[in-house]
């Protein structure tokens, strides 16, 4: 069984660049590589996804190496509204399997 | 535009009970997924719907079921409830099917079983 993994926790400050990594390395050919954002009672939001090498929106970057066995979201500058727990969300290709990653809490401090 | 709406909110359900769980997709929105989370297992896939046709599924018991109706609104029943049916139950709507299309989430239906 697939397994994605992150790490548990992060810490970092305001201003600062994070860098959070899934390891998916059983990803599937065609998966897509989709990030998430959590807030304490409240549903997953979506940041950003992509299948290979670089996609960079308003709000992050997404890194993904040609073996894509492992994605790197990047938020630049994060502010203390940052705090959330961040998942990766790996699937949605040839076997059609969705696999979440464990979950990174990122605790932003002043 | 109005966000996915679930309902209810929160549920306390007996073991062996039966429970059904509402959602309201975004406008326009054919498609709707369901997932569970829970702290010991994080979050988990059980099934996409749309056009009112299951078209992905996770690894969950045949407890678990959906269906879609016509307005893609969707709804979910587990059947027989374990103590360990209790999670957040999250959907999340896209306007097409399949994880390339970006999901918006609902904030989730909290089920209680006692």
């Amino acid at each position: 069984l697939a397994k994605t993994t992150q790490p548990i926790s992060m810490d970092s400050y305001e201003g600062q660049e994070v860098n959070i990594t899934c390891s998916h390395n059983n990803i599937a050919t065609n998966d897509y590589i989709t990030w998430y954002q959590q807030f304490p009672s409240q549903g997953p939001r979506f940041i950003i996804q992509g299948y290979k090498t670089k996609v960079t929106n308003e709000v992050a970057s997404l890194f993904i190496p040609a073996d894509r066995k492992s994605s790197t979201l990047s938020l630049p500058r994060v502010s203390l509204s940052d705090t959330a727990v961040y998942y990766c969300l790996v699937g949605g290709g040839a076997t059609n399997k969705l696999i979440f990653g464990t979950g990174t809490l990122l605790a932003v401090q002043p | 535009k109005a966000g996915v709406t679930q309902t209810p909110r929160y549920l306390i359900k007996t073991r062996g009970q039966q429970v059904t769980l509402s959602c309201s997709p975004i406008s326009g929105h054919r498609s709707v997924s369901w997932y569970q989370q829970t702290p010991g297992q994080g979050l988990q896939f059980l099934f996409e719907y749309f056009s009112e046709t299951q078209r992905n599924k996770g690894n969950f018991p045949g407890r678990f079921s959906g269906r879609q109706f016509s307005n893609s609104r969707s709804e979910m029943n587990v059947s027989t409830l374990e103590l360990g049916d209790s999670a957040l139950y999250l959907c999340a709507s896209s306007y097409g099917q399949g994880v390339s299309y970006e999901q918006y989430f609902g904030p989730g239906t909290r089920l209680t079983v006692t």
